[in-house]
């Protein structure tokens, strides 16, 4: 089946412990995302990558960091985890930019994971 | 500064009935327009995706329109169903960027029996 599965799906944890979240995909996508969603501001971007080593600030990338090594797997790391990062996280995979941009439909889609609630005391 | 903003931000509509909401935006250059649906917790699900040229798109019971003149888009739901309660997202995409999706606020829908 495909999908992109993040992980955990909920944590809570305290200031400054460092921590990651997963997220992979098995539709073998160039472009993944991670956004965060919190009420009445939608959903904002933190970070993009376009294909694998490929990485780029979205709207919101202020104490995160991301790292492409491979297709599948796009984590986002949270060096020093602070309260105003209390948020659900959601990871996304394309095809690829050129498809996203796109719109097509089947190949322009863009596929969400299910989010992980995070919670920093 | 490109833009999506939604309306309304909640509605409340008896089990049946049909609805319809709205999305504006003033992204440029446009490229695409989609609507997602969020059930509570969970990701948005694709309900339809619409390019320049193409002015509405059926899927199911969910009948999206765009006017890409008036930069106005909208999502009317036929005979709604207790299932249909969830958030509802415009997502505008701008050509040639990286950072190419505009998300809006999302409409609230409460589908009561």
């Amino acid at each position: 089946e495909a999908q992109v599965t993040q992980n955990p799906r909920y944590l809570i944890t305290v200031t400054g412990k460092k921590l990651t979240v997963t997220c992979s995909q098995n539709m073998n996508h160039e472009y993944m995302s991670w956004y965060r969603q919190d009420p009445g501001l939608g959903l904002r971007q933190i970070y993009y990558s376009m294909n694998v080593e490929v990485t780029d600030k979205g709207d919101v990338p202020e104490g995160y960091k991301v790292s492409r090594k491979e297709k599948r797997n796009f984590p986002l790391i949270l060096e020093s985890p602070s309260p105003n990062q209390t948020s659900l996280y959601f990871c996304a995979s394309s095809l690829s930019p050129g498809a996203l941009a796109s719109g097509r439909a089947r190949t322009g889609e863009l596929f969400f994971g299910e989010g992980s609630r995070l919670t920093v005391l | 500064k490109n833009q999506v903003e939604q309306s309304p931000q909640s509605l409340i509509i008896l089990e049946g009935k049909n609805c319809t909401l709205q999305c504006n935006y003033t992204v440029s250059p446009f490229s695409n327009l989609r609507w997602y649906k969020q059930d509570t917790g969970r990701g948005p699900v694709s309900l339809t995706i619409m390019t320049f040229s193409e002015n509405t798109k059926s899927n199911g019971r969910y009948t999206a329109t765009l006017d890409a003149d008036t930069k106005q888009s909208s999502l009317h739901i036929t005979a709604s169903q207790l299932s249909d309660s969830a958030s509802y997202i415009c997502v505008v995409s701008v050509l040639n960027a990286g950072n190419m999706l505009t998300f809006g606020g999302g409409t609230r829908l409460m589908v009561k029996p």
